[in-house]
């Protein structure tokens, strides 16, 4: 089955800088790659996804890439803000299957 | 509102009882997929239901079992309770004709699980 791996698994930074967060993922036939962010007690949001027929995404100040020869996507947090404070999760699936394999999360703190 | 419900939100049973956790999907969705998040951990897929079948399973013993109702909701039960199935325990609706879930991918809020 498929194994997905986050790292890191906590990330603080200061308001205003950058973060970056990765993943790999086992699976060649995995094709589709979302991000949610998860706030305390809360549900899993997602925030941004990208399909495997495509390199990069860009939804303002949160962008993803993929490489699917090296099998690994990363998250990009730019001017980061203390409300972007919360668990991310990334997550690896097929198309129709309608199953997500997680990895074990990243939590981010914004230092304002 | 996200439109998917769980019940109960919290819940503390006594090891080696049995639990029943139910999910009402978004209006318009036909699949429900039951997740079980550890604390600290991602959720982890515990099966699939559609059709009032189940049509996908993780890697969850048997003591984990479901059924779909023919209004699409679904139960989540768990037999002989050990204290590791404590955990939030996340139920998410989606159509299955969707290509790729994503948007359409909906969570609820889920239910805390204590096993004492």
């Amino acid at each position: 089955g498929e194994n997905v791996e986050q790292h890191p698994s906590t990330l603080s930074v200061q308001e205003g800088d950058s973060a970056v967060i990765k993943c790999t993922y086992s699976d060649s036939a995995s094709n589709y790659f979302p991000w949610y962010k998860q706030e305390l007690g809360k549900r899993p949001q997602l925030i941004i996804d990208i399909r495997s027929n495509v390199g990069e995404k860009k939804d303002q100040r949160i962008a993803v890439t993929l490489n699917k020869t090296a099998k690994h996507f990363s998250l990009h947090i730019t001017e980061t803000q203390p409300e972007d404070s919360a668990v991310y999760f990334c997550a690896a699936s097929q198309a129709y299957l309608n199953k997500f394999y997680f990895g074990s999360g990243t939590k981010l703190n914004v230092k304002p | 509102d996200a439109g998917v419900t769980q019940s109960p939100t919290h819940l503390i049973k006594t090891r080696g009882q049995q639990v029943t956790l139910r999910c009402s999907p978004k209006s318009g969705h036909d699949t429900v997929s039951w997740y079980q998040q550890a604390l600290g951990q991602g959720p982890q897929f515990i099966f699939q239901y559609y059709e009032e079948e189940e049509r996908q399973r993780g890697n969850f013993p048997d003591r984990f079992s479901g059924h779909q109702f023919p209004n699409y909701s679904s139960e989540l039960n768990v037999n002989a309770l050990l204290l590791g199935d404590s955990a939030l325990y996340l139920c998410a609706s989606s159509r299955l004709s969707t290509a790729f879930s994503g948007y359409g991918y909906t969570f609820g809020s889920g239910t805390r699980l204590t096993v004492v």
